[in-house]
Formats: structure tokens, C-alpha cells, sequence
């Protein structure tokens, strides 16, 4: 079946720039997770949703990032008043459920570049 | 919160010998270690992973051990191949924190032919 996709595959903008990720997780996976890759570096959490449950925001760098989740499915990712240092590849996975030991599955990411 | 230490950052082994890549980790509720294999330019993909009522788990080539005690485990390949040349990353997560992986910095393998 379909994985995890996510658009745009690459992004540039310029510094101060509002953008918008979006991210289609496997039908009928309740969690949904974004992390973020900085060049050479490993993958940091930045937020999850599971169902209807209030979205764990734990990971968020600043209040410029926020995310959302429509109808329990597609999630949007925004960065408002883009930065330099928010450049990199921000990656999507989602799983059947958030129990202990489900697996997530990751997208093919958005590579954000803020010039 | 949860951290943890992967060693180490790069390994390069000849075709057909063992690599083997280890990890730590803090919590000590953390019970689920997942295992990421990336190619360059592409999305990573679960390789192998462990529960943390389970010591051992072997998948042909590959193997993780865990030690809970010692909060570590390790990922074993045996046979290198060049195919085998990628980022792997470990992670740890739990229950308690809705399953958010923390991922270890990542080892950068090369198996030269």
C-alpha cells in the first residue's frame, strides 16, 4: 500500500518567510510524528498527535513552529517568520497507534532551505 | 528526558567482516529500541527492532542485543556488504511518552569493497 508522502520535496524561501509542510500518513495510522534533521545530524521530535488526544508540542523549538492535524489525517507543519537555522529536512512518520511498541513508518521528508 | 549515545560516528569495514554499532540510553522506562538504516538522499527505514522484554533478536544478517541493566544495545552485522554502506541510527522511546522516538547521532558505515 501507500507509505507516509510528504510535499513539497524541497522548499526555499527567504528569511522571514512563512511555509507551510504537509504530510499524508499511511491510512489508518491514529499517531503522526514530525521530526527534524539538520545536515549531518541525527532526527529530532517535534510534535505528535495521537486520535483526538491534545497533541504533544514538547518538542517545538520556538512558538514560531506550529502544527495541526485535519479530520485525524493530514498534518501541516508551519514555520512562521522563517530563520536560517530552521533549515533542514523535516520528516513525517506515522503508526498504527501510539503504544509502546508500534513502528514508525518515516516519509521521504521536506528539505527546507532559508536563504 | 530521555538521551542517547551512539558510538560510533563513523565505521568503515572491509566487505564480509562484522560491524558492529552500540547505544545508551538514560530512562530506564524506555522499552522500545527501533533501528533506522539511511541512505543518503532517502527517508530512513526500520532495519530491526527490540522490546525490552527480549534480550536478543537476529533478522539474517542482522542482530541487536540489549542489556537492560546496563541500559545499552547494540546492532550487529555480520557479512558486511557494500549495500550495507548507510547512516544507521538508534532510538529509544515509551509507552508513557506516546512512543516519540530519541534518536541517537547516528553512525556512518562504509563497507569498502
Amino acid at each position: 500500500g501507500a507509505g507516509v508522502s510528504q510535499s513539497p520535496s524541497n522548499k526555499v524561501t527567504e528569511k522571514g518567510k512563512d511555509v507551510e509542510l504537509r504530510c499524508d500518513p499511511i491510512s489508518g495510522h491514529t499517531a503522526l510524528y514530525w521530526y527534524r534533521q539538520s545536515l549531518g545530524q541525527g532526527l529530532e521530535f517535534l510534535i505528535y498527535f495521537q486520535g483526538n488526544s491534545a497533541p504533544d508540542k514538547s518538542g517545538l523549538p520556538s512558538d514560531r513552529f506550529s502544527a495541526e492535524r485535519t479530520g485525524g489525517s493530514v498534518s501541516t507543519l508551519t514555520i512562521q517568520r522563517t530563520q536560517q537555522e530552521d533549515s533542514a529536512v523535516y520528516l513525517c512518520a506515522s503508526s498504527t497507534q501510539a503504544s509502546s511498541t508500534d513502528t514508525q513508518y518515516f516519509g521521504p521528508g521536506t528539505r527546507l532551505t532559508v536563504l | 528526558g530521555e538521551n542517547v549515545e551512539q558510538h560510533p560516528s563513523t565505521l568503515s569495514v572491509q566487505e564480509g567482516d562484522s560491524a558492529v554499532i552500540k547505544c545508551t540510553y538514560s530512562d530506564s522506562a524506555s522499552n522500545y529500541f527501533p533501528w533506522y538504516k539511511q541512505e543518503l538522499g532517502k527517508r530512513p527505514q526500520l532495519i530491526i527492532d527490540i522490546r525490552s522484554n527480549v534480550g536478543e533478536k537476529k533478522d539474517q544478517r542482522i542482530a541487536v542485543t540489549l542489556n537492560k541493566t546496563a541500559k545499552h544495545f547494540s546492532l550487529h552485522i555480520t557479512e558486511t556488504q557494500p549495500e550495507d554502506s548507510a547512516v544507521y541510527f538508534c532510538a529509544a522511546s515509551k509507552q508513557a511518552a506516546g512512543n516519540k522516538l530519541t534518536f541517537g547521532g547516528g553512525t556512518r558505515v562504509l563497507v569498502k569493497p
